[in-house]
């Protein structure tokens, strides 16, 4: 069971848009800044959005990332079948002793 | 750019302790956090831990009583060693470059880049 909650798949046609959820807490998200992540299949995560909103050098523009309150969201126009990954979005969490590192369970997007 | 490598047995027996090493080329360990990361198969990610290259460490806390991250930084390692493994502890074990930030509005932390991983299973 993971502390943030995202959906296990969202599917969406090549060209059109989709929005990616996580869920958590005041200890986590709430008071802290989010990450993105894309895994495509067989290789390790890699960083698509850090400090809620910012891309990295590399990552193109159709990748955007929000925040509100205890939820945040991954945003993906423009769909190509190169896209097909797991997301997963991770941040830190106050709760734990000395804080910490909380990840979602991960959304598989599928194009259609 | 740098880059990081995982190297280690990728089968360890139940009840013994699992040793990985994380090496890290085209750039300087010091002055950053160094985390391990770990996927189930077929399941999600679970932060295990990071070093400071100065040596100072955090554990997640449902791993830490079995849990040792070292940093050898005249050789730009760092160092995984989980003891009294279970079939549980079976997955693609990653190491990454951690960046954390404390500001006004909150903590940052993200990993970038990240090795390429390596599976290790427990099994007799």
């Amino acid at each position: 069971q993971s502390v943030l909650t995202q959906p296990p798949s969202v599917s969406a046609a090549p060209g059109q848009k989709v929005t990616i959820s996580c869920s958590g807490s005041s200890s986590n998200i709430g008071n802290n800044y989010v990450s993105w992540y894309q895994q495509l299949p067989g290789t390790a995560p890699k960083l698509l959005i850090y400090e809620n909103n910012k891309r990295p050098s590399g990552i193109p523009d159709r990748f955007s990332g929000s925040k509100s309150g205890t939820s945040a969201t991954l945003g993906i126009t423009g769909l190509q079948t190169g896209d097909e990954a797991d997301y997963y979005c991770g941040t830190w969490d106050s709760s734990l002793s000395a804080g910490g590192v909380v990840f979602g369970g991960g959304t598989k997007l599928t194009v259609l | 750019q740098v880059q990081l490598q995982e190297s280690g047995p990728g089968l360890v027996k139940p009840s013994e302790t699992l040793s990985l090493t994380c090496t890290v080329s085209g750039g300087s360990i010091s002055s950053y956090y160094w985390s391990w990361i770990r996927q189930p198969p077929g399941k999600g990610l679970e932060w295990i831990g990071y070093i400071y290259y100065s040596g100072s460490t955090n554990y997640n806390p449902s791993l830490k009583s079995r849990v040792t991250i070292s940093v050898d930084t005249s050789k730009n390692q760092f160092s995984l060693k989980l003891s009294s493994v279970t079939a549980a502890d079976t997955a693609v074990y990653y190491c990454a470059r951690d960046t954390i930030v404390v500001e006004a509005a909150g903590t940052a932390n993200w990993f970038d880049p990240w090795g390429q991983g390596t599976l290790v299973t427990v099994s007799s």
